[in-house]
């Protein structure tokens, strides 16, 4: 069975850095992409960051270019999401998701499993 | 790149079907069969409805069912059911991203 948890969130000043993770078990995870999907309190989702199973490659949107760097540990199936520089509009529901494929360049994965989310809130 | 657009609320009784549209551009919706739909209940994670445009995951209700027409793609809910009521978000591929785009969601309400 396929299981993923986020763990990590938590309260942080702007300006600051946080580091969320998500553990996965029950399946080959270098098989699959794995991708951050975020949710605003109240609002819609959207997509993060994202990693191809190989690591080759990597995803990004736009308004965390720059700040947020996404990365996987094999040994441990373990995929992390370094946010630096944190904004108040980054204040989410922090979701990690597994891909359907090995590979999710523009978004062709469709996203088969969701972890429970973790809580990142930036404020002072 | 913008959210694809999708009605704020849509309401049935139940028993009745709904059909809830998404609606993007030939970049995106239009252009690609990479379409997938997700259910959400309050304060729960996502859960994939639809992938693929039309194509329903194992263990996933046959009363879901998924359409694409030109730059917009459709969930419809038939035989509506209170365990219905949530929010749904439609996805797509997107030539505009590196990621994909979601939909503004759509509140479902089972009156």
């Amino acid at each position: 069975e396929v299981h993923l948890l986020e763990s990590g969130g938590g309260l942080v000043q702007p300006g600051g850095s946080l580091r969320v993770s998500c553990a996965a078990s029950g399946f080959t995870f270098n098989n699959y992409a794995m991708i951050w999907v975020r949710q605003a309190p109240g609002k819609g989702l959207e997509w993060v960051s994202g990693m191809s199973g190989s690591g080759g490659g990597t995803y990004q949107a736009d308004s965390v270019k720059g700040r947020f760097t996404i990365s996987r540990d094999y040994s441990k199936n373990t995929m992390y999401l370094q946010m630096n520089s944190l904004r108040a509009e980054d204040t989410a529901v922090y979701y990690c998701a597994k891909g359907h494929a090995s590979y999710c360049s523009g978004g062709t994965c469709y996203l088969d499993y969701w972890g429970q989310g973790t809580l990142v809130t930036v404020s002072s | 790149q913008s959210a694809l657009t999708q009605p704020a609320s849509v309401s049935g009784s139940p028993g009745q079907s709904i059909t809830i549209s998404c609606t993007g551009t030939s970049s995106d919706v239009g252009g690609y069969n990479y379409v997938s739909w997700y259910q959400q209940h309050p304060g729960k994670a996502p859960k994939l409805i639809i992938y693929e445009v039309s194509n329903r995951p194992s263990g996933v209700s046959n009363r879901f069912s998924g359409s694409k027409s030109g730059n917009t793609a459709s969930l419809t809910i038939s035989g509506l059911q209170a365990e219905d009521e949530a929010d749904y978000f439609c996805s797509s591929y997107t030539t505009s991203s590196t990621l994909g785009v979601f939909g503004t969601g759509t509140k479902v309400t089972v009156l």
